[in-house]
């Protein structure tokens, strides 16, 4: 079982969607927990961080960690299609020394 | 802006050939990192370096050997490429060990092993 498990999509939803993605985990000393988005043919790059539980808003972006279920969610409000991408989910121990991923999500916003 | 940049976007090389993928990165950063990424495997850890001349195996460190003679120089390379290590390879950077500030990405190198 991996430790960070993610649907692989794809997700197809129209522009101005609320956006819904999700990971689970099984590590429970997961304390940190990242998304990054991947453009195509790009390098992930970091979108969202928390720590712990609880939730955390940037624009148009929220995330959610509820460590009671082992489970992270990302939100987009009023998704556009600059927006399409594929979504990974990142999590690492307080005292670890590197990041585990999911193995990412595929969405794209149509118009 | 600050940057990971990998060498080459494209290589394609030989079963057999050794190669050698460059990663540099410009924010003075101690901890390197290189991943491969697949299609339903996500990212896979090769190798990691903390500091200058050291390195340490990630999940799957076969095939692979590094290099960190300078501190925003990180090399990769395959001793012998075969073409199971098909695959995008990705250099990532970071300030804190612990990866608490997130990781940096180069674009990638897209391997073709023929």
């Amino acid at each position: 079982q991996k430790e960070v498990e993610q649907d692989p999509g794809p997700l197809s939803v129209p522009e101005g969607a609320i956006v819904s993605l999700n990971c689970t985990y099984s590590n429970s000393a997961f304390q940190y927990f990242m998304w990054y988005r991947q453009y195509s043919r790009k390098g992930p790059e970091l979108l969202m961080y928390t720590y712990s539980s609880g939730n955390k808003e940037d624009g148009r972006f929220t995330a959610q960690v509820d460590k009671s279920s082992k489970y992270i969610s990302l939100f987009i409000r009023d998704s556009q299609p600059s927006d399409s991408a594929t979504y990974l989910c990142a999590s690492f121990t307080g005292g670890g020394n590197k990041l585990t991923f999911g193995t990412g999500t595929q969405l794209k916003v149509e118009l | 802006d600050v940057k990971v940049t990998q060498s080459s976007r494209y290589l394609v090389k030989r079963t057999g050939e050794k190669v050698f993928l460059e990663c540099v990165q410009d924010m003075d950063h101690e901890n390197m990192f290189w991943y491969r990424q697949d299609p339903g495997l996500g990212l896979r850890l090769i190798y990691f370096s903390y500091d200058v001349k050291m390195k340490e195996k990630g999940d799957i460190p076969e095939g692979y050997s590094v290099s960190r003679e300078k501190k925003e120089r990180f090399s990769l390379i395959l001793e012998s490429a075969s073409t199971n290590q098909t695959s995008m390879y990705l250099c990532a950077s970071s300030f804190s060990r612990t990866g608490s500030y997130g990781y940096t990405f180069g674009s990638g190198t897209r391997l073709t092993v023929v």
